[in-house]
């Protein structure tokens, strides 16, 4: 297994643009979480899916920011019309239900720029 | 919502211990994660505690004391390559983890 895998990893788009990210996870799990981090924070959680169901979002996902899971596996996060402040960077993780203590598998991200 | 509270930056000579504090505040807790993060790669993870008490593994410990919204983390000999953003993450109702800012740790010869 090559861990959570995450493309591109870097997009310099122009405002008003839309972008698409992809998240492979580790394939045995279950749930695939979206976060996005700026500089000298700690990560921000952004949606949850256990399965192909979104369980939970939060309400720093503006209307602009769509995610899917469609089959369970694989998920993308799609921004449209991107602003400047929608720069960081995105990072997914994994987890198994019921293997807690192992905690969340990272994705080494995408790093977005909005110019 | 929960309020989550760590040093923005310790430094520390190679070789030494260093102790990473971690305050927290929640409701409905249902544990709490430790996680590395050298710059510009992903976090990683290094320790869960649901449970009060100490769990070691190798250099690194963590702590929690669930009663004070406690948590700390131990790195014992310290290495230069232990210079990295160290994340206390908590999670409370649900499957969520909330991410503190981050302690910068910078260890120097």
């Amino acid at each position: 297994d090559t861990g959570v895998s995450q493309n591109p990893r870097h997009k310099i788009t122009k405002r008003g643009q839309n972008v698409t990210f992809r998240c492979d996870p580790i394939s045995e799990h279950n749930r695939l979480y979206w976060y996005r981090q700026t500089l000298g924070q700690g990560p921000e959680f952004l949606t949850y899916f256990q399965n192909e169901a979104q369980l939970e979002k939060s309400r720093l996902l503006s209307d602009r920011f769509s995610a899917e899971r469609p089959k369970g596996s694989f998920s993308t996060l799609e921004i449209q019309r991107t602003e400047q402040g929608d720069s960081a960077m995105y990072l997914c993780a994994s987890s198994l239900e019921s293997r807690d203590r192992y905690g969340y598998t990272f994705g080494s991200g995408t790093r977005l720029t909005v110019v | 919502g929960q309020n989550i509270d760590q040093p923005t930056e310790m430094t520390a000579t190679e070789g030494a211990i260093v102790q990473i504090n971690c305050t927290y505040q929640t409701s409905g807790f249902n544990g709490l994660f430790w996680y590395q993060q050298h710059a510009g790669e992903a976090p990683t993870f290094l320790s869960y505690n649901v449970l009060d008490g100490l769990e070691e593994k190798g250099r690194f410990s963590s702590f929690l004391s669930r009663s004070k919204g406690y948590s700390y983390l131990l790195l014992k000999e310290l290495q230069m390559k232990d210079s990295a953003s160290y994340l206390c993450a908590v999670r409370a109702r649900g499957y969520i983890p909330t991410f503190g800012r981050g302690t910068s740790l910078i260890v120097h010869p």
